[in-house]
């Protein structure tokens, strides 16, 4: 069975630091490319991170580039998101999610596809 | 610019039917998107990937009253004998070349 299990939320000042992570199992974590989605409070769900399978590939929103930073541990089947310079709208429920196995057609590695897999979240508040 | 469109909000009777919509941006009609359901105070949950020729695969455990069908650049998640338990919001989500995630802005489904 499919699991990812976040942790690591929190409250924090602005400008603080926190560091997510994402425990998974019952899948080749490290086949899978893996992302970070966020909803703040009352919202709709924002993709915020990617990364491949190798971790040779990284991807972020424009509203966290250069403040995020996301990673994984093969070895220890887990993902993580180090937060820093957080502001208040960074307040929300972070989510880690599943994506696919890239493929290669006609020498192109294809990277993206539906999140078919969710952790159940966790919970940061950027306040003073 | 990839982006996705959805109704803010649906409405339908237990028992009925309901059609929810997801527009891709110009462009970009040829996209595959995937559906999720978000049940009030719970994390999203995958229901299906949707292609543009309207083929789609479902997530396991998923019931057939949930299927999928597309239109040019209309997709859209059909789901029949509504149950209580559908009240969620719903989002759409599709990919593209450097950015690997966007959502629709989700549907909040009411079962009356």
């Amino acid at each position: 069975e499919v699991q990812l299990v976040e942790s690591g939320g929190g409250l924090v000042q602005p400008g603080g630091s926190l560091r997510l992570s994402c425990a998974a199992s019952g899948f080749i974590f490290s086949s899978y490319e893996m992302n970070w989605v966020r909803q703040a409070p009352g919202k709709g769900l924002e993709w915020i991170s990617y990364i491949i399978g190798s971790g040779s590939s990284i991807y972020y929103a424009d509203s966290v580039k250069g403040r995020f930073t996301i990673s994984r541990d093969n070895a220890k089947n887990s993902l993580y998101l180090q937060m820093n310079s957080l502001r208040a709208e960074d307040t929300a429920v972070y989510y880690c999610a599943r994506g696919t196995i890239p493929i290669t057609i006609f020498g192109v590695l294809i990277i993206g596809d539906a999140f078919d897999f969710w952790g159940q979240g966790t919970m940061v508040t950027v306040s003073s | 610019q990839l982006v996705l469109t959805q109704s803010p909000s649906a409405s339908a009777s237990l028992g009925a039917s309901v059609k929810l919509t997801c527009t891709l941006s110009s462009g970009h009609s040829t996209n595959a998107i995937a559906w999720h359901q978000q049940q009030p105070e719970k994390g999203p949950r995958f229901l299906m990937k949707l292609n543009s020729d309207g083929s789609h695969s479902k997530a396991d455990g998923i019931p057939d009253r949930f299927s999928g069908s597309s239109s040019g650049a209309e997709r859209y998640l059909t789901i029949s004998s509504l149950q209580s338990e559908d009240e969620a919001d719903y989002y759409c989500q599709t990919w593209g070349t450097g950015i690997l995630g966007v959502f629709g802005g989700g549907t909040k489904l009411t079962v009356l």
